[in-house]
């Protein structure tokens, strides 16, 4: 069981918007900067969002990110069938010492 | 750009050791702060495994505390994982990554990753 806890999955139609919670608590999410991670099956994953919404060179806009508290929200807006992928959470846990993933979130884009 | 490798066996014997290495090119691996290892049961989400700085410093999970040893080599830019003791839990793919260089520490993010390689436990 992970310790940031994610919706299995979500879906919308092509061109909506989409949001992907992530949830843990004040020793992790509350504590620590929030990364976002996609990933298409079989293949390694790719960096969306670091440092809580801050997005790497070559990431459209469409994807953004917020925190509040000890929750972390991914949006995806002009949704494309390219985005269908598993999109997973990270972040520090002080009590752990440790990073920790969410159990990841199935994007279905109908 | 950067880029990372994994290489190891893709098959280890219950009880017996997983050792995997990071070759990392395109840059240093004295350049960033912290190479990490993960790993990803089939199906399920990923698990953070550990991270050594290019100084030899480490930090594993606790959960694996004790079975775990990362290592780096930075004369060959490498970074390596040893698991011992491994049962089917075990059984995963096991990714290599770079936290990014303006992270001092925690999980801020982490790129690039390395494709990946599955190692299975089993006889």
């Amino acid at each position: 069981q992970s310790v940031l806890t994610q919706p299995p999955s979500v879906s919308a139609a092509p061109g909506q918007k989409v949001t992907i919670s992530c949830s843990g608590s004040i020793s992790n999410i509350g504590s620590h900067y929030v990364s976002w991670y996609q990933q298409v099956p079989g293949t390694a994953p790719k960096l969306l969002i670091y440092d809580n919404y801050k997005r790497p060179s070559g990431i459209p806009d469409r994807f953004s990110a917020s925190k509040s508290g000890a929750s972390a929200t991914l949006g995806i807006t002009g949704l494309q069938t390219g985005d269908e992928a598993d999109y997973f959470c990270g972040t520090w846990d002080r009590g752990l010492s440790a990073g920790v993933f969410g159990g990841g979130t199935k994007l279905t884009v109908l | 750009q950067v880029q990372l490798q994994e290489s190891g066996p893709g098959l280890v014997e219950p009880s017996g050791t997983l050792s995997l290495t990071c070759a990392v090119s395109g840059d240093s691996i004295s350049r960033a702060n912290w190479w990490i290892w993960v790993r990803q049961p089939p199906g399920k989400g990923p698990e953070w495994i550990g991270e050594v700085s290019p100084g030899g410093t480490t930090n594993y999970n606790p959960s694996l505390e004790g079975r775990v040893t990362i290592s780096v080599a930075k004369s060959s830019n490498q970074f390596s994982l040893r698991l011992t003791s491994v049962t089917a839990a075990d059984t995963a793919a096991y990714y290599c990554a770079r936290q990014l260089p303006s992270c001092s520490n925690g999980l801020c993010g982490v790129d690039p990753w390395g494709q990946g390689t599955l190692v299975t436990v089993s006889s």
